[in-house]
């Protein structure tokens, strides 16, 4: 069955960097898109970007442009998340979630940002 | 961007009872391919969200026949034939057809009464 199990919790300082990572198991890792969701505690979902592990192509959301990168290990069918120059409004938790459609996503990693 | 608008915020609602959750976009969702791609979403407290219902009006495999998905153009409707104790969370619609951006509608928390 299709699993993404993602990293555990990270307690990071304000401009610091965090690199969360996905591991997916039960389908074919490079046939498939991986997105990544940002939800700040009590909010809603914000998509950030997504990354084709094919080819290593990426898109990411205007908002983190500068600051985010998403990368595949084809080896490991592991996809990674680095946002940078975190903030106390990058407090939240971050899903990967596979294929365009979203159809199966991770248990979450809680990221908080706190000096 | 497209902006995707759901109502209500709050559901409360009879266990046993009908729901209906609306969202609307801020243009068409017809794909030039001819689809349109707008999905809805389960998130339980304290749980990752959950795929329901992709291109309108299909169920994923294992989601309850009491959800249904209608809707075309920028008018869809998620509604739960009868409510029960386990469909207690929020509800989002997401848009793909004009990516990027993903964009999420903002929320329905369907609570009991």
């Amino acid at each position: 069955q299709v699993q993404l199990v993602q990293s555990g919790g990270e307690v990071m300082k304000p401009g610091a960097s965090v690199k969360v990572s996905c591991k997916t198991s039960g389908y074919k890792f490079t046939n498939d898109n991986i997105n990544w969701v940002r939800q700040a505690p009590g909010q809603g979902l914000e998509w950030m970007g997504r990354i084709y592990p094919n080819n290593g192509n990426t898109v990411y959301a205007q908002k983190f442009q500068d600051r985010v990168t998403m990368t595949t290990d084809t080896s490991t069918n592991t996809a990674y998340m680095e946002l940078r120059r975190l903030t106390s409004d990058d407090t939240a938790i971050f899903y990967c979630a596979r294929g365009m459609g979203l159809d199966y996503w991770g248990q979450g990693t809680l990221v908080t940002v706190s000096s | 961007d497209v902006v995707m608008t759901q109502s209500p915020l709050s559901l409360p609602v009879t266990l046993g009872q009908p729901a209906s959750i609306s969202c609307r976009s801020s243009q068409s969702l017809v794909h030039s391919d001819g689809n349109t791609y707008l999905s809805w979403f389960q998130q339980r407290p304290g749980q990752s969200p959950r795929r329901l219902i992709y291109r309108v009006s299909n169920r994923d495999s294992g989601v309850p026949d009491r959800f249904s998905g209608s809707g075309s153009g920028t008018d869809f409707t998620l509604k739960i034939s009868r409510v029960e104790a386990e469909d207690v969370g929020v509800y989002y619609c997401m848009q793909r057809t004009h990516w990027p951006p993903l964009t999420f509608g903002g929320g329905t928390k369907v609570e009991i009464k």
